[in-house]
């Protein structure tokens, strides 16, 4: 079976600075996807990067970036230039050929 | 499209009552999926469906029934509500694995008290 582990139940960081949210995985499939969803405090689960386990190439989207390493099985989410609405618990996930598997969560708080 | 669509949204039920957590979406999606979310667990899979008539048990299935008689309908039933089953409880869907994007769609969540 597949596992995610999330390190750090709490990240801290300051407006305009960045952040790197760790993620790692554990999993024999050669084809795969990993994610990073955000639940802000309404609950509401969102899709922030996609990351699909063929591509070398690591995702971005604005001012999210994920570092993945393939053979360490690591996916580590960037966030530059962090915003107060950044604030939220993130959760990393994998998908195989079965089900989305998803980590604890890290609950990132951003001060002014 | 309304996307996934969860119903109630909130719940509080007494130890040994049943009730059915309504799910639906609107994308024509096989895949469909209960989490429930607890403190410090991240969420957790309660059973799934690849498919109208198909079902499967996930990591925390106990105390749950699903069918899928459609391909838009999934619920969620509690046979016999006990203290244990507090607790968010998420519906999602997304495309079969390999056709469009293995993205999962969240519905906004039902807060279930058991008391």
């Amino acid at each position: 079976a597949q596992t995610v582990t999330q390190s750090q139940p709490e990240m801290s960081v300051q407006e305009a600075e960045t952040v790197t949210l760790s993620c790692t995985y554990d999993t024999s499939e050669s084809d795969y996807y990993l994610f990073w969803y955000k639940q802000p405090p309404s609950r509401q689960m969102i899709l922030v990067i996609r990351q699909e386990a063929y591509k070398q190439q690591n995702a971005t989207e604005n001012r999210f970036s994920v570092n993945f390493q393939k053979a360490a099985k690591s996916f580590s989410l960037k966030i530059s230039d962090s915003q107060l609405g950044d604030a939220a618990m993130y959760f990393c996930a994998y998908k195989g050929y079965s089900t989305l598997t998803f980590g604890k969560g890290t609950m990132l708080l951003v001060s002014p | 499209n309304a996307g996934v669509t969860q119903t109630p949204k909130f719940q509080v039920l007494k130890t040994g009552q049943s009730m059915t957590l309504q799910c639906a979406q609107d994308m024509n999606h096989e895949y469909m999926s209960w989490y429930r979310q607890d403190p410090g667990m991240g969420l957790r899979l309660i059973h799934y469906s690849v498919g109208a008539g198909i079902t499967d048990q996930g990591e925390v299935p106990n105390g749950y029934n699903v069918s899928r008689s459609t391909t838009e309908d999934f619920p969620l039933r509690l046979l016999s509500a006990a203290p244990s089953q507090t607790s968010v409880y998420f519906c999602a869907s997304s495309p079969a694995f390999g056709s469009g994007g293995p993205e999962q769609y969240f519905g906004p969540g039902t807060r279930l008290t058991v008391t």
